[in-house]
């Protein structure tokens, strides 16, 4: 059971588009972090959101969490090439106790320049 | 410092053959662990260590899989009698500790790991 769903599956858009991925689950996590992920290399944390509502900014993305914590969103302005990857998100169960995440199930994301 | 450390990178081997994949994790990391990520899709978590104690093995997919850790340190992910199924990327990450959640996880790069 893939508890972490991300939408869409793949982008393939031009150099200046804007995006939006989606992590949506039916359940509530205490926190929620997103990776990037290039060829041949293991994934990269970009940010961690803990506060239901919270909204992150990291340059030219923004990461919002759901005020339920159950869903994410990660905004990208302006795609550039250099963004291109496979994006995910992971969350860890609400009332856990330790650092087990459960990982979504990807977006890869390609920026045509 | 030194990041995550997976050796090899690449592993070309027979269907049958036993495979032992090693980890060693950013000094001073008490927790470790292992995923598997098939082409282009999410990391699916085999196993994750507390020190040298493996608290949750939840996700290795059959016995055929284990996995050890010694000295606080290096683990080794072991598959038995390898199935054409176990080709994948195997990752390892390290986090300072086990608890409380929401802490980052630092990746190797993976193993490839091609079963012919």
């Amino acid at each position: 059971t893939q508890l972490l769903e991300q939408s869409p599956q793949f982008l393939s858009i031009q150099e200046g588009e804007n995006l939006t991925v989606y992590c949506n689950s039916s359940s509530v996590f205490s926190s929620l972090q997103w990776y990037r992920q290039e060829p041949g290399e293991g994934p990269v944390l970009l940010v961690t959101v803990v506060t239901g509502g919270e909204v992150k900014k990291l340059k030219r993305l923004t990461f919002q969490f759901g005020d339920a914590r159950k869903d994410s969103s990660l905004h990208i302005t302006a795609a550039q090439p250099g963004d291109t990857g496979l994006y995910l998100c992971a969350g860890d169960r609400y009332g856990g106790a330790t650092n087990k995440l459960i990982f979504g199930t990807g977006t890869l994301l390609a920026v045509q320049p | 410092g030194a990041g995550v450390s997976q050796s090899p990178s690449n592993k070309v081997t027979e269907k049958g053959k036993d495979v032992e994949l090693r980890c060693d994790p950013i000094s001073g990391h008490t927790a470790l662990y292992w995923y598997r990520q098939r082409l282009g899709q999410g990391l699916e978590f085999l196993i994750y260590f507390q020190g040298n104690s493996a608290p949750d093995k939840s996700g290795l997919p059959s016995d055929r899989f284990s996995a050890e850790r010694t000295g606080e340190s290096v683990s080794t992910l072991t598959i038995q009698r390898t199935q054409q199924e176990d080709s994948a990327v195997y990752l390892c990450a390290s986090s300072l500790a086990w608890t409380p959640p929401g802490q980052p996880q630092h990746f190797g790069d993976g193993t490839r790991l091609s079963i012919l």
